[in-house]
This record gives structure tokens, C-alpha cells and sequence, in this order.
């Protein structure tokens, strides 16, 4: 079966610390796909990043960046010098190869960046 | 220009009436989702839609009848509605492509309210 671990439930930084989001997963699939998304107070939720099991570069975008470790079944989200913007819920998400498979998600981590 | 869309954004309904929610996607998408999204704001999937066609059917309960007239739409219809169906409900597509799997784009989401 498939799981994602947010084991993170709340995290509170002040601005301009880094903060690093983790995500645990579990499938038995050798092909698979790893998403992060933002879900800001306004409700929406925003595609940040896909990973697929075969490339585990990591990845950078902007202030954003994105730890992908198959050895450790992590795929962890650091943000850099954090912004009061960044005050949000942060899924990460997991899916098999196939159309059927559904995409299962985390329970978040809620960040709260303070001025 | 709106990716995906979500109507009503708000409905506030009393037990036992029947209610649709519509969405519609300009993305070009061959794949429509519904998901639910409960006040601790875990996320799951309930339905899923390719080129009309029902691929993911989760366990529903049967008041929840999905519609799609045509692959830019995807309708969800509740009947009978309960207090326990209150929550966001999010309308998301994306591409499918044989065995690679893209990320999916989600509408602002409908805040269904039982009383």
C-alpha cells in the first residue's frame, strides 16, 4: 500500500530562517511520482514540483529547493531565507505509473512565518 | 485566464437537499478528479475521469453521482446531503500519458456547509 508521512503537523520560523519540510513514503512500486503543493490561507491549492522515482537530482527553484533520497524514501522541501508569503500548508504527494493509481497525499505541514 | 474552475465557491444547504457542484478545465486535460478536503484539511480523492470515462471510483457513498458531458467538464452531484458531507470540495485535471504521470491542476475549491 501507499503512504505519505508528513510527520511535521506545524512549524513557525521567523523570516528569513531556512526551514526544511520532510516527507516519508512508502510504495512498492519500482516507478513513481512525488509531488509537492502549496496550499496558501486563500484555499487554492498550487502545484510546486514533480519527481519521478528515476531521477533523483535535486532541484532547485529559487528560494525553493527539493532533497530526493531513494535510499531513505524521503523527498524533503527546504525553503531558503523564508517570507511571510511562504505562510501556507505544504502537501507532499505520492503516485504509481498507472492512470488508476490515485494520488495520496500527506496530511500537511502548516508553516507560519512570522514578520 | 482560469485553469481550472470551480462553481459555486460557496453553498450553504440544509440536510436532505440535493446539490451540484460544476468545474470546468481550459487546459486541455484528458483527466478530471474530485476530491474531498475535510476540516483537518486531509485530502482525498473520490473520483476520477478519463476522456469521460470513470477510472477511479473510491468508496463513496452512492448520494455522490459524478457527471462528465465531455472531457473539459466534470460535475458532481450530491443527493440526500448529510452533515458529515461539509467540506471542501476540489476539482482538479491533468494530462495522461501512457505510464508517465503529470502533475494536476486544481480549481479554488467549493466550500459545501451542511446545516
Amino acid at each position: 500500500a501507499q503512504k505519505v508521512t508528513q510527520a511535521q503537523t506545524e512549524i513557525s520560523v521567523v523570516e528569513k530562517e531556512d526551514v526544511t519540510l520532510d516527507c516519508v513514503y512508502e510504495t512498492r512500486d519500482t516507478t513513481y511520482y512525488l509531488f509537492w503543493y502549496k496550499q496558501p490561507p486563500s484555499g487554492e491549492l498550487v502545484f510546486l514540483i514533480r519527481r519521478n522515482s528515476f531521477d533523483e537530482q535535486n532541484e532547485i527553484s529559487g528560494r525553493y529547493s527539493w532533497n530526493f533520497q531513494k535510499s531513505t524514501s524521503s523527498f524533503n522541501f527546504t525553503i531558503t531565507a523564508s517570507q511571510v508569503v511562504d505562510s501556507a500548508v505544504y502537501f507532499c504527494a505520492l503516485s504509481g505509473p498507472d492512470n488508476t493509481d490515485k494520488l495520496i497525499f500527506g496530511t500537511g505541514t502548516r508553516l507560519q512565518v512570522f514578520p | 485566464d482560469t485553469a481550472v474552475s470551480q462553481t459555486p465557491k460557496y453553498l450553504v444547504t440544509q440536510m436532505g437537499n440535493d446539490k451540484s457542484i460544476k468545474c470546468e478545465q481550459n487546459l486541455g486535460h484528458d483527466t478530471m478528479y474530485w476530491y474531498k478536503q475535510d476540516s483537518k484539511k486531509f485530502l482525498k480523492i473520490m473520483f476520477s475521469y478519463n476522456n469521460k470515462e470513470l477510472i477511479i471510483n473510491e468508496t463513496v457513498p452512492n448520494r455522490f453521482s459524478p457527471k462528465s458531458p465531455d472531457k473539459a467538464h466534470l460535475n458532481l452531484h450530491i443527493n440526500s446531503l448529510e452533515l458529515g458531507d461539509s467540506a471542501v470540495y476540489f476539482c482538479a485535471s491533468s494530462l495522461s500519458l501512457g505510464q508517465f504521470r503529470y502533475e494536476q491542476y486544481f480549481g479554488p475549491g467549493t466550500r459545501l456547509t451542511v446545516t
